[in-house]
């Protein structure tokens, strides 16, 4: 099965309107991190949002936020005010506490394709 | 700046060669990672180290090799029994490793094996 499922694989939204993309995840570890990343078309992973399992509130950065909703395991980014330079591929991704209570690498979805339109 | 250096930006080379990806950050991070991106795919983990000498395989490990000697490099060796090579390489680099500690990731190294 998945860890994590992103199920746009493309977006096309008109500059200015808010978007939402869909993550949801898999895991029966109570520990875990959300994380989403941007990647332009120059290739670069750009880190832009982190939400950990146990914190109480969406987490929010600039135009971003991460609606989580822990019981339906779910971690959706928010951009508000989309701009031109918001097309890129997104990226969601989980870290999970390995077997000697550190974390190895991320597991990441397949990425969502958004195009900003003018 | 602080960052992580990948080098080169493209690699040719021919099928049956085995060629090294650098790999070098001046974060003073512990952690260390490589992945591995085909077109219109996610990311998928090859190595990962969690301190100097020391490194562990990931989901795609086979026919890659990896040495961690300094905590500021983690050089990938993609050898001749890697069946498709093609493909662009990143890095990345953590402050730790645990599950709350973000990746930042280099440019990457697009190598093409024909």
């Amino acid at each position: 099965a998945q860890k994590i499922t992103q199920t746009q694989p493309g977006m096309f939204v008109q500059e200015k309107e808010a978007v939402t993309l869909d993550c949801t995840y898999d895991t029966s570890d109570p520990s875990y991190g959300l994380f989403w990343y941007k990647q332009p078309s120059s290739g670069e992973m750009i880190f832009l949002i982190y939400q950990g399992s146990y914190d109480q509130q969406n987490a929010t950065e600039g135009r971003y936020s991460l609606n989580f909703q822990k019981a339906r395991k779910s971690a959706n980014l928010v951009i508000s005010a989309s701009q031109l330079g918001d097309s890129a591929m997104y990226f969601c991704a989980m870290r999970e506490v390995d077997s000697g209570g550190g974390a190895d690498g991320l597991t990441f979805g397949k990425g969502t394709h958004l195009i900003i339109q003018p | 700046d602080g960052g992580i250096t990948q080098s080169p930006k493209y690699l040719f080379r021919k099928e049956g060669q085995n060629v090294t990806l650098s790999c070098e950050q001046n974060l003073n991070h512990d952690a260390m990672y490589w992945y591995r991106q085909d077109p219109g795919q996610g990311l998928r983990l090859i190595y990962y180290s969690q301190i100097v000498n020391d490194f562990q395989k990931g989901d795609i490990a086979e026919g890659y090799s990896v040495s961690r000697e300094k905590k500021e490099s983690f050089p990938l060796t993609v050898t001749s029994a890697q069946k498709n090579p093609t493909a662009f390489y990143l890095c990345a680099s953590s402050l730790a490793p645990a599950f709350n500690s973000p990746l930042h990731f280099g440019n990457g190294t697009r190598l093409t094996v024909t």
